[in-house]
């Protein structure tokens, strides 16, 4: 297993246009999340998945971000009429179901993939 | 709410001493996870260490260690040795305790190790 995968590592588009990344996770991994990182700032959470459920969205998930997991296996993450304020670093973190975090055996660590750059000009 | 802050936002090492990186942390809950990620220039977030709030010790893992003050709230992580490679964006983090478990990350320190 090669971790968490993201494809395209880089995408420059032009505002209007509608971009799709894809994550692929970790095979075991039931759970699934995406982030948005901007410059300067720390990852925050748009949506996750356990299997193929989408099971809660941020508000920072517009109309316009639409994400998938057919088949509880790779997601991808749609954003259509792309705005310059959509540019930033999309994460995709994949683990197992969550235990109890109070002890390091409830860990299920977040295993994040390398990103997807997204630029809006 | 549950909050994490990182007050530093850039901090300097010389090669091969220690630094600290500061992070303090608020919820509600008595079970909670804490969490330290580095970030290189490469994008990756790689995961470095977890404390869980009912474990006594302190957690390490090689040159990492995380000084958790539980009274305190603070959660800092301790780089022994420092090297060239260590530098980059570090972010504690905070397992949120709802069924998501998802993280909510601060806004990171970024370090920086001179030869």
């Amino acid at each position: 297993d090669t971790g968490v995968s993201q494809d395209p590592r880089h995408k420059i588009t032009k505002r209007g246009q509608n971009v799709t990344f894809r994550c692929d996770p970790i095979s075991e991994h039931n759970r699934l999340y995406w982030y948005r990182q901007t410059l300067g700032q720390g990852p925050e959470f748009l949506t996750y998945f356990q299997n193929e459920a989408q099971l809660e969205k941020s508000r920072l998930l517009s109309d316009r971000f639409s994400a998938e997991r057919p088949k509880g296996s790779f997601s991808t993450l749609e954003i259509q009429r792309t705005e310059q304020g959509d540019s930033a670093m999309y994460l995709c973190a994949s683990s197992l179901a969550g235990t109890d975090p109070g002890r390091t055996s409830g860990a299920n660590v977040l295993t994040f993939g390398a990103g997807s750059r997204l630029t809006v000009l | 709410a549950q909050k994490i802050t990182q007050t530093q936002p850039g901090m300097f090492v010389q090669e091969k001493e220690a630094v600290t990186l500061d992070c303090t942390y608020d919820t509600s809950d008595q079970s909670y996870g804490l969490f330290w990620y580095k970030q290189p220039s490469s994008g990756e977030m790689i995961f470095l260490i977890y404390q869980g709030s009912y474990d006594e010790q302190n957690a390490t893992e090689g040159r990492y260690s995380l000084n958790f003050q539980k009274a305190r709230k603070s959660a800092n992580l301790v780089i022994s040795a420092s090297q060239l490679g260590d530098s980059a964006m570090y972010f504690c983090a905070m397992r949120v305790m709802d069924s998501s478990y998802k993280l909510i990350f601060g806004s990171g320190t970024r370090l920086l190790v001179r030869p």
